[in-house]
């Protein structure tokens, strides 16, 4: 099956930037999404970006995907210690199934 | 967007009794998914619907039966509920967005 796949753990001081970096393996993704998970809660939808975008800006948040590379990678500008949470990755297929990557844990230092 | 209801939020249960876990949404989206997340984090994909009467089985072997009588809900049960089903259990519902429930944290003990 597909695989997508993220470093675990990062950490940073409040005000930097977070670059929390995704591979996966499906040449024929649809859509790439990033999630958010914090303690206890469901995933909540953060941002997602179609394959034939290079770039998505909302607000504190830009997606970069390198469809080359199967690359995405989600910028958090000016990180909060409100943005401590778990970070998820997903790539849909033409079957809209979602593959989940495993997450990685961000925390904010103060 | 889609509102996701599930209850309940959490339940702790003795091995061998049958549960359901309830699954509500409010936008008439025909796509529904039931999704087991391992303490380690990870997600697996165990049941969809692609609409009422129509239930598959997803990546994830699972014990677990899901029925969708009506396209609102979209309750997953377990006949026998036993340790190994500990775990949290998501429900989605969406076609190229999905947007997901609370979850319910299930501990069989």
């Amino acid at each position: 099956g597909e695989d997508v796949e993220q470093s675990l753990f990062l950490s940073v001081r409040e005000g930097d930037s977070s670059v929390i970096n995704c591979t996966y393996t499906d040449s024929s993704s649809t859509y790439l999404y990033w999630y958010k998970q914090e303690p206890g809660a469901g995933l909540q939808l953060l941002t997602y970006i179609f394959s034939n975008m290079d770039m998505k800006q909302d607000q504190r948040l830009t997606v970069l995907l390198n469809k080359k590379d199967k690359h995405l990678s989600l910028r958090i500008a000016d990180t909060q210690t409100g943005d401590s949470a778990i970070y998820f990755c997903a790539e849909m297929d033409a079957g809209n199934m979602l593959t989940f990557g495993g997450g990685t844990r961000l925390m904010v230092k103060p | 967007e889609a509102d996701i209801y599930q209850t309940p939020r959490y339940l702790v249960i003795g091995t061998g009794k049958k549960i359901t876990l309830e699954c509500s949404q409010t936008m008439g989206h025909d796509k529904m998914y039931w999704y087991q997340q391992d303490p380690g984090m990870e997600l697996h994909l165990i049941h969809y619907s692609y609409g009422v009467n129509s239930t598959e089985k997803g990546d994830l072997s699972s014990e677990s039966t899901v029925s969708r009588i009506r396209t609102e809900h979209f309750p997953l049960t377990l006949e026998s509920a036993r340790p190994s089903h500990t775990s949290q259990y998501l429900c989605a519902a969406g076609g190229n967005i999905q947007y997901f429930g609370a979850g319910t944290r299930l501990s069989v003990l």
